[in-house]
């Protein structure tokens, strides 16, 4: 079993740029989650998708950032512009159940995003 | 609203002496509660659940948590600490009676002494 799979594992850009991070969750999982952690802030949940449904994406900070699952083995979250306080850890998680239910969340190894 | 709370910051143990890692949650149904662990540059681990049934639950690497439901704490606990146990601990909860996404805490460090 790979676990999730996160791509790229470390990010640098310039402030403007779009950036794409990509999640591929454990196969038969059908909950998704996006995570963001900073210092400052903690874990933030930023969005889940339930199979491949967006649920509840009140945790995305903006209009700059998007989430798609076009299928059940791939997400995407995407930014744009990026700006340099989206620099953070971003962490992919999958689950069984609708919403993780009372199943635990497996998570994926996380991209570190700097934006410059 | 459900919310989670981690009191400590830091917690620091010497080799060998039990450790506890507190954790306080508000729900207003039944509470899902969830132990975590993330060593340095790696995603959260799953340690430990509880769902329902008894309140000593059993997990990885030596770990278990007392649900207390009067107290609503579910503290995390070793019998004898390993200098591998020294990580970043999460507690999480979710309420069971309501659809609602899980809520973690800010997480707390533990420092095992040698």
């Amino acid at each position: 079993d790979a676990g999730v799979i996160q791509s790229p594992r470390h990010e640098v850009t310039e402030m403007g740029q779009e950036v794409t991070l990509r999640c591929k969750p454990i196969s038969g999982h059908n909950s998704l989650f996006w995570y963001r952690q900073t210092m400052m802030r903690g874990l933030e949940l930023l969005i889940y998708f339930n199979n491949n449904v967006p649920i509840d994406d009140s945790g995305m900070p903006e209009d700059r950032f998007s989430a798609k699952m076009p299928n059940a083995s791939f997400s995407t979250l995407k930014i744009q512009p990026s700006e340099p306080r989206d620099s953070a850890v971003y962490f992919c998680a999958s689950s069984t159940g609708l919403a993780g239910a009372y199943n635990e969340q497996f998570f994926g190894p996380g991209t570190r995003l700097t934006v410059l | 609203a459900q919310s989670v709370a981690q009191p400590e910051d830091q917690v620091n143990v010497a080799e060998g002496n039990p450790l506890t890692v507190k954790c306080t949650y508000s729900v207003s149904g039944n509470p899902y509660l969830f132990w975590y662990v993330q060593y340095p540059n790696r995603g959260l681990q799953f340690l430990l659940k509880y769902i329902t049934g008894d309140n000593l639950v059993k997990g990885s690497y030596g770990f278990e948590a007392e649900f207390n439901k009067s107290q609503t704490s579910f503290h995390l606990k070793k019998p004898s600490a390993l200098v591998s146990d020294s990580a970043l601990y999460f507690c999480a909860v979710r309420d069971g009676n309501r659809d609602d996404k899980i809520i973690f805490g800010k997480g707390t460090r533990l420092h095992i002494l040698p």
